[in-house]
């Protein structure tokens, strides 16, 4: 099992540039989530997906979109990027269903708009 | 959006000692999670806690649901240099969020050897 995987682990863009992160997990896990990480910020909650099917936004959704392409792969994409979206991304996914849940990360991706 | 405060910000402390960081919250919670991160990498779940009170162990970290449920704590007794990383609380809201986790700012721990 790899759990959670995330492609690529770097990345550089220019403003206006758009890009996709992917994620996929093989865990059969139900809910999948999009979070940044910034420094002194803790990690925040951009998309989520509950299930195959559905989307919702998160704490700070703009400038972003996503897809859950199947249970497996949920996808997050940059139209265009800004030097604000400057970040660490993670992606998570939980089995879902009740207060024991618990969500497994992947390893992130470190994206730098210049 | 909501954010948990976490403390301290940064720990620096000698190998062997114990540590101790705690999370605090304006809501009521009804699951308190506490991840590690290491350089690098994404959090790595520690200890999970489902009940007020709950007191729960993994090796020489030990973690406590808080009566009130807006806070918990994390230990961690004779500190090692393997310990170094940043230590996330996360809480889910008892209403109104769902599945979704509020993470706290993090507790950056350096170990001195």
């Amino acid at each position: 099992n790899a759990g959670v995987t995330q492609t690529p682990k770097f990345q550089v863009l220019k403003t206006g540039q758009s890009m996709t992160l992917q994620c996929a997990q093989d865990m059969n896990h139900n809910s999948m989530y999009w979070y940044r990480q910034d420094p002194g910020m803790g990690l925040r909650l951009i998309y989520y997906s509950a299930s195959e099917g559905t989307t919702d936004k998160g704490e700070v959704p703009n400038g972003y979109n996503v897809s859950r392409l199947n249970k497996r792969e949920f996808s997050l994409r940059l139209e265009s990027a800004a030097p604000s979206q400057t970040s660490v991304y993670f992606c998570a996914s939980s089995k879902a269903g009740g207060p024991s849940d618990t969500q497994y990360f992947g390893p992130g991706t470190r994206l730098t708009v210049l | 959006g909501q954010q948990l405060n976490q403390s301290p910000q940064s720990m620096f402390i000698q190998e062997g000692e114990d540590v101790s960081m705690n999370c605090t919250s304006s809501s009521i919670f009804n699951t308190w999670l506490w991840y590690k991160q290491d350089p690098g990498e994404g959090p790595v779940l520690l200890i999970a806690l489902y009940k007020a009170g709950e007191l729960t162990s993994n090796g020489r970290l030990t973690a406590q649901f808080g009566i009130t449920r807006k806070d918990s704590f994390l230990n961690i007794s004779a500190s090692i240099p393997s310990d170094v990383g940043i230590y996330f609380c996360a809480g889910r809201a008892a209403t109104g969020g769902g599945n979704k986790l509020t993470f706290g700012t993090g507790t950056q721990l350096k170990v001195e050897l």
